[in-house]
């Protein structure tokens, strides 16, 4: 199994709703991301975890708070976005953190702030 | 056909060309490269790496070159098909103990019958 997981694949929210991204891989990955992408853009970092904890933060706004409650599940929790949010969220998984494992990728969750 | 990836977004080959995309990286010190395909509505797929240590690798109708005096790297593809028509993306990993994924503007590959 060399897949990333991501639920829901498109989803529809309002500035006041909570809802949250899941991502799930199996292939023994202890270091998982989550990336913002933008239209015709390449993909910005947002969050590392690496052995289920917190490594990287890249300034992200707390209305996004990520949650990595085993090594195998990835949660990105939403809360009062904003229509400037409206973008692909991509969950990523590496075998290590360091040089020379690539990153698998999910295929996304379509997220429309309105 | 050939592309600079950061200054020709969109390059157009026939199909059963060879493809020639380019990608300038940033960081002299990065030591692991990668490439990837996108294709419209779904994540980046791994196409191939290389490490520092090497100037080219090949893999299935696909090569990598890499140029580390220049900052240089290049992604070539033999005999282009439909199916390879995406976004591609270059990205660098740096020697930072985190492995966090530089990725580059990207070039979106058109192949035309």
């Amino acid at each position: 199994d060399t897949e990333v997981t991501q639920t829901p694949k498109h989803l529809v929210m309002g500035m006041t709703n909570k809802k949250s991204l899941k991502c799930e891989q199996h292939m023994g990955h202890r270091a998982m991301y989550w990336y913002k992408q933008k239209a015709k853009k390449p993909p910005e970092l947002m969050f590392v975890y690496s052995y289920e904890k917190l490594s990287i933060n890249e300034s992200v706004p707390s209305r996004f708070s990520p949650e990595c409650p085993n090594s195998s599940l990835l949660n990105l929790h939403l809360h009062a976005l904003q229509p400037e949010d409206s973008a692909l969220y991509l969950c990523a998984s590496s075998q290590f953190r360091s040089v020379g494992t690539e990153a698998f990728f999910g295929q996304g969750t379509r997220l429309t702030v309105v | 056909g050939e592309s600079v990836g950061l200054h020709l977004p969109t390059l157009s080959v026939q199909e059963g060309d060879n493809s020639i995309i380019n990608c300038a990286y940033s960081n002299s010190a990065s030591d692991y490269f990668i490439w990837y395909k996108q294709e419209s509505g779904k994540g980046p797929q791994f196409i191939i790496d290389i490490r520092s240590n090497m100037d080219k690798r090949q893999g299935q109708r696909v090569t990598v070159l890499l140029n580390k005096t220049v900052k240089h790297l290049s992604l070539q593809i033999a005999a282009t098909q439909p199916g390879d028509s995406a976004v591609y993306f270059c990205a660098e990993r740096g020697t930072d103990s985190w492995g966090k994924l530089q990725f580059g503007a990207g070039t979106q590959v058109v192949v035309t019958p």
